[in-house]
């Protein structure tokens, strides 16, 4: 069981470019989400997931796309990199529903993503 | 609308002492769940201790413990004998219970470790 796997931990992109940040987990989790961490913002949610082909919007979700084909796996698309996406990014899963109990979500390692 | 203050930005603790790190919340639901996430510089989240709305007593996991008082939408972490490696960031967070994954984050606590 790896758990939620974030891949990259660091990336380096110029302003314009597109690039996928990729998450999965194993654990068979319905929902998913993606949040990004800046200093004295705390975690904002930008795309969630309750489940295979169901997506929707968060709190930030402008510039970003996400889709679902799999339970597995929740990409995360930067369409068009600004500066103003420079942040740390966290993928995080969890089994069931929240009105079925007090599921945790399990979080990602992060990906540090800088835009010059 | 649900939000999640943390009104300490940094605390610093001496080693081996106690340090309860603050949150409160506004919410007009009366069932939820509350949580404090951990963030040490390796920049993982891991759980700390969570509490579900509806039971009155405080959730305690080991050397962390809540105070979590209902009326006053408080929910304060505290950690007993502190350790080099509870330094970390802290984040106080909030879910309603309904069929959505909306978890609601504080800006977070930076808590030092004095040795």
């Amino acid at each position: 069981n790896a758990g939620v796997t974030q891949t990259p931990k660091f990336q380096v992109l110029k302003t314009g470019q597109s690039m996928t940040l990729q998450c999965a987990q194993d654990m068979n989790h319905e929902y998913m989400s993606w949040y990004r961490q800046d200093p004295g913002m705390g975690l904002r949610l930008i795309h969630y997931s309750v489940g295979a082909g169901i997506t929707d919007q968060g709190e930030v979700p402008n510039g970003y796309n996400v889709s679902r084909s799999t339970t597995e796996d929740f990409p995360l698309r930067l369409l068009s990199a600004a500066p103003s996406q420079t942040s740390v990014y966290f993928c995080a899963s969890s089994k069931y529903p929240p009105d079925r109990g007090d599921q945790p979500q399990h979080f990602g390692d992060g990906t540090r993503l800088s835009i010059l | 609308a649900q939000t999640v203050t943390q009104s300490q930005p940094e605390m610093s603790v001496q080693e081996a002492e106690t340090v309860t790190l603050s949150c409160t919340y506004d919410t007009s639901e009366s069932d939820y769940y509350l949580f404090w996430y951990k963030q040490p510089p390796s920049r993982q989240m891991i759980l700390v201790i969570r509490q579900e709305a509806y039971k009155q007593q405080n959730a305690t996991e080991n050397r962390f413990s809540v105070n979590f008082q209902k009326a006053a939408k408080s929910f304060s972490l505290k950690i007993s004998d502190s350790q080099l490696g509870d330094a970390a960031m802290y984040f106080c967070a909030y879910r309603r219970i309904n069929r959505d994954d909306k978890i609601i984050f504080g800006k977070g606590t930076r808590l030092h470790i004095l040795p």
